[in-house]
């Protein structure tokens, strides 16, 4: 596509609920991003792939977030249980190979609000 | 730790004016790059302007300029002519090399008056 794709653009859910976000990056970007910005903050990073591999999954702040690329192309960034701060825009980026090299095309993000 | 501080939460400027958002961050790495990106009420990200810490000289992208002092570890942004549509959410970032992680700021929320 054009550019990255996030669906739901928002999402509501009730704490305990569990959700999934999907990501649907620019064809052919190998490197794939997931942050987390709360509200009146910076994106905060989740988790990098490059094709199928997780290389980095440091920004998970716990194991009720889970984030899959099983094919290198489409994400999915899991949450489970949600909690009330859980509540932020959840932003995907993807990168041709190098970000910084390349740059790094960010979606519009989906706006999680837990009640 | 890696960090980026943006001192100003809020900033105003004419439309047509200059205008210069501060950014200082800290990171004991020497090969590092730095971004200004922009976020307008659609939430996505939009890249303003790059910089290579290696490279002594400023960059610039039409109306976007940078001060980079990198002694003082400090990358701030110039928008002259400033634009209605310059209205937004400015982030600062920097990635270390080796490293795909862009680290934020926590933004200055830019507003240009007509």
């Amino acid at each position: 596509g054009a550019g990255v794709s996030q669906s739901p653009r928002y999402k509501v859910a009730k704490r305990g609920q569990d959700v999934a976000l999907r990501c649907d990056p620019i064809s052919g970007h190998v490197s794939l991003f997931w942050y987390q910005q709360a509200l009146g903050q910076g994106p905060e990073f989740l988790t990098y792939f490059q094709n199928e591999a997780q290389l980095d999954k440091s920004g998970l702040p716990s194991d009720r977030f889970f984030a899959e690329r099983p094919e290198g192309s489409v994400s999915t960034l899991k949450i489970q249980r949600t909690q009330q701060e859980d509540s932020a825009v959840y932003l995907c980026a993807s990168s041709l190979t190098s970000g910084t090299l390349y740059g790094y095309t960010f979606g519009s993000g989906t706006r999680l609000t837990v009640v | 730790a890696q960090t980026v501080t943006q001192s100003q939460p809020e900033m105003s400027v004419q439309e047509a004016e200059t205008v210069t958002l501060s950014c200082t961050y800290d990171t004991s790495e020497s090969n590092y790059y730095l971004f200004w990106y922009k976020q307008p009420p659609s939430r996505q990200m939009i890249l303003v302007i790059r910089q290579e810490a290696y490279k002594q000289q400023n960059a610039t992208e039409n109306r976007f300029s940078v001060n980079f002092q990198k002694a003082a570890k400090s990358f701030s942004l110039k928008i002259s002519d400033s634009q209605l549509g310059d209205t937004a959410m400015y982030f600062c970032a920097f990635t270390q090399g080796g490293s795909e992680k862009l680290v934020f700021g926590k933004g200055t929320k830019l507003t240009v008056n007509p």
